[in-house]
């Protein structure tokens, strides 16, 4: 079993929708949880933690549930600009990333 | 703002060579990374680096690999005897702290080994 897994994708959506992604890891004892964004060819940039209680920053909403060890993002009213390969990642002692999400935002 | 800086943007080698790949954290950060990147693959860690010794390594960093921080700016790792599955987008990744901390990714450096 892959130890952060997500849907590849891609998620092709118009200017304004609501997308949301769905991550699932393995390993219950994982302690820090992030979304990152990473674009073609670029290195990956933090986008949020995702903490316990679900977080909301603009836009974008980060729930975690520890018992089902899923952790989902919502992005509404999406924009040109957040067109990009979403990673979902989870740490233990280290940082395991999964394989990323494509979205593709369209006029 | 401070970021993390990568040198060689690209670094093309031939099997067997031995490379090193540099990076100069951001300047108050205590923990640092190195991660690879096989192109249209997921982000993998190597290693990880604090007090100047490695805290934790994957299992893909062998033998062959190993990390310095020569002096207190730059952090670098080494590939002793490149092979042609080397070939990947290297970043290196610094962070003030453990845990929840945000880790800063550096632009990367490709590595093409042929």
């Amino acid at each position: 079993r892959k130890e952060v897994e997500q849907d590849p994708g891609p998620f092709n959506v118009p200017e304004g929708a609501t997308v949301a992604f769905n991550c699932t890891y393995s390993n219950s004892a994982s302690q820090s949880f992030f979304w990152y964004r990473q674009d073609c060819r670029k290195e990956p940039k933090l986008l949020m933690s995702v903490y316990s209680s679900g977080n909301e920053d603009g836009r974008f909403t980060a729930q975690l549930n520890r018992a089902s060890q899923y952790i989902s993002l919502l992005i509404r009213d999406s924009k040109l600009s957040d067109s990009a390969t979403y990673l979902c990642v989870v740490r233990f002692d280290d940082m395991r990333f999964g394989a990323g999400t494509r979205l593709t935002v369209k006029p | 703002e401070p970021e993390v800086t990568q040198t060689p943007s690209h670094q093309v080698t031939q099997m067997g060579q031995e490379v090193i790949l540099r990076c100069v954290p951001i300047s108050n950060h205590l923990y640092f990374y190195w991660y690879r990147q096989i192109l249209g693959q997921k982000v993998e860690f190597l290693v990880s680096f604090y007090n100047n010794e490695i805290s934790e390594k994957s299992e893909i960093f062998d033998d062959q690999f190993s990390v310095e921080r020569p002096d207190g700016s730059n952090f670098t790792l080494k590939i002793r005897s490149t092979k042609l599955e080397d070939s990947a987008m290297y970043f290196c990744a610094s962070a003030p702290g453990q845990g929840a901390y945000e880790q800063y990714f550096g632009p990367g450096t490709r590595l093409t080994v042929t």
